[in-house]
């Protein structure tokens, strides 16, 4: 399975309400999560079934989609959220697949 | 929520083998799939391989597959990646990480194929 993600690289600045496109090349039902990453550091989970908010992470980050097409979206960017996020189908346990990611940038 | 340690990580020439080693810590490992997920320099993510909580299923990238052995102590709360016939392209860090969706992860261990 195949993830297409876009925009690779984002620019926008404190306050905008940005979104993450992710696409699976076969639906993959809402088995998809997404991963905020900062430089030198592990990603972090964000997001898992789609739209389902991991413990501890802010309400500004929400999820939607099924099937083949997802989207992340931050409503009201803050400084911490400037880094690089990843979207992965884990439908199919013989093989996870990530998006090629979208770095964050500030305006 | 855990942690996780990896380690054995280092510098390898073309063709040699290395092993990683990942510590678990502070969830009930035996109940627990584990992944290796590794990140070449500057790029994305790629999931390597994942074995399940008793060791009785094993899956790998089609980029390792034949190259890469996954394995599990649960006595001793260890994951370990077996790397043969390394080449530049297995150049990354290498992270080991709990659950699916990822839930925890280490902080890496870094592999460079050079000769």
């Amino acid at each position: 399975i195949q993830m297409t993600q876009s925009p690779s690289t984002l620019s926008a600045s404190v306050g905008d309400r940005v979104t993450i496109t992710c696409r699976a090349s076969q639906s993959i039902s809402d088995w998809l999560a997404w991963y905020q990453q900062k430089p030198g550091k592990a990603p972090n989970l964000l997001i898992y079934r789609a739209s389902t908010l991991e413990s501890g992470v802010p309400s500004r980050f929400s999820g939607s989609g099924s099937g083949t097409e997802f989207t992340l979206t931050i409503s009201s960017l803050q400084p911490d959220d400037f880094a690089t996020y990843y979207c992965q189908q884990y439908a199919s346990y013989s093989g996870y697949t990530f998006g090629r990611g979208t770095k964050l940038e500030i305006k | 929520q855990g942690q996780l340690v990896e380690s054995g990580g280092g510098v390898v020439q073309p063709g040699r083998s290395l092993r990683l080693s990942c510590a678990a810590s502070g969830f009930i490992f035996n109940t627990q799939a584990m992944y290796w997920v590794r990140q070449a320099p500057g790029k994305g993510l790629e999931w390597v391989a994942s074995i399940w909580y008793d060791g009785t299923a094993k899956f790998y990238a089609d980029s390792v597959q034949g190259r890469f052995t996954i394995s599990r102590d649960n006595s001793r709360n260890m994951v370990y990646l077996q790397m043969n016939s390394l080449t530049s392209e297995d150049t990354a860090l290498y992270y080991c990480a709990r659950n699916m969706p990822l839930t925890t992860w280490g902080q890496g261990t870094l592999v460079t194929v050079s000769s």
